[in-house]
């Protein structure tokens, strides 16, 4: 079965420190996508990154950074010196490439981690 | 451009009231989904379309649920004879394609109440 886990529920950081959120997942597929969203207060889901499960490369995006390693199912996501604004509830989510009319995302979503950045 | 758009945002209603959800997505989007919210939880999957018809409607909870896309665009999420536990949020999002790997576009969702 395909599961998503978000171990940490809450982090508190101060303003300018770097955190890091977890993500571990499972599937038994050899092809599949992992996505990190954003939830601000206002509700929205905000798409950050998409990655294939056929690309380890790390990717870096201003502050914001992904390490996905298949050995240990884990696609974690960095913040570099946090700031106010990125105070939300961040998800982690998996899709198989499901193979039917074409294929879809059915995403799998982790409970997620909300973070509060204080000043 | 405009983004995807839900309607109410916020709605009351009594339980055994049946309510209707709707959703605009972005236009040229083929593909839309349905996902419920509960406090303190991520999206669950509910039902996706390709086009007009439901390619998959294997998250809906019960026959109460009910989902319809008549002409490939807006699409309105049924609820009959609601339940205090159907009170959530109902997110829509859609993407360019039904293609793995589309990233989805979320709307600000609509915050069901069932007293």
């Amino acid at each position: 079965a395909q599961k998503v886990t978000q171990a940490q529920t809450e982090i508190s950081v101060v303003e300018k420190e770097d955190v890091t959120l977890d993500c571990v997942y499972e599937t038994r597929d050899t092809t599949y996508y992992l996505f990190w969203y954003k939830q601000p207060p206002s509700g929205e889901l905000v798409f950050l990154i998409r990655r294939n499960s056929f690309d380890e490369q790390n990717e870096i995006s201003g502050r914001y950074s992904w390490n996905f390693q298949k050995s240990t199912s884990s696609f974690n996501f960095t913040i570099t010196a946090s700031q106010v604004v990125d105070s939300a509830v961040y998800f982690c989510a998996l899709s198989e490439a499901v193979r039917f009319s074409g294929g879809y995302n059915k995403l799998i979503f982790g409970a997620g981690t909300r973070l509060a950045v204080h000043p | 451009g405009a983004g995807v758009s839900q309607t109410p945002s916020n709605k009351v209603t009594e339980k055994g009231k049946y309510v209707e959800l709707r959703c605009d997505p972005i236009s040229g989007h083929t593909a839309l989904y349905w996902y419920r919210q509960s406090l303190g939880q991520g999206p669950e999957f509910l039902i996706y379309f390709q086009g007009t018809g439901a390619a998959d409607d294997s998250g809906l909870p019960n026959d109460r649920f009910f989902a319809v896309r008549p002409e490939g665009s807006v699409s309105t999420l049924k609820i009959q004879r609601t339940e205090r536990g159907d009170s959530a949020v109902y997110l829509c999002a859609s993407s360019p394609t039904g293609t793995g790997g589309s990233p989805l576009h979320f709307g600000n969702g609509t915050r069901l109440t069932v007293t």
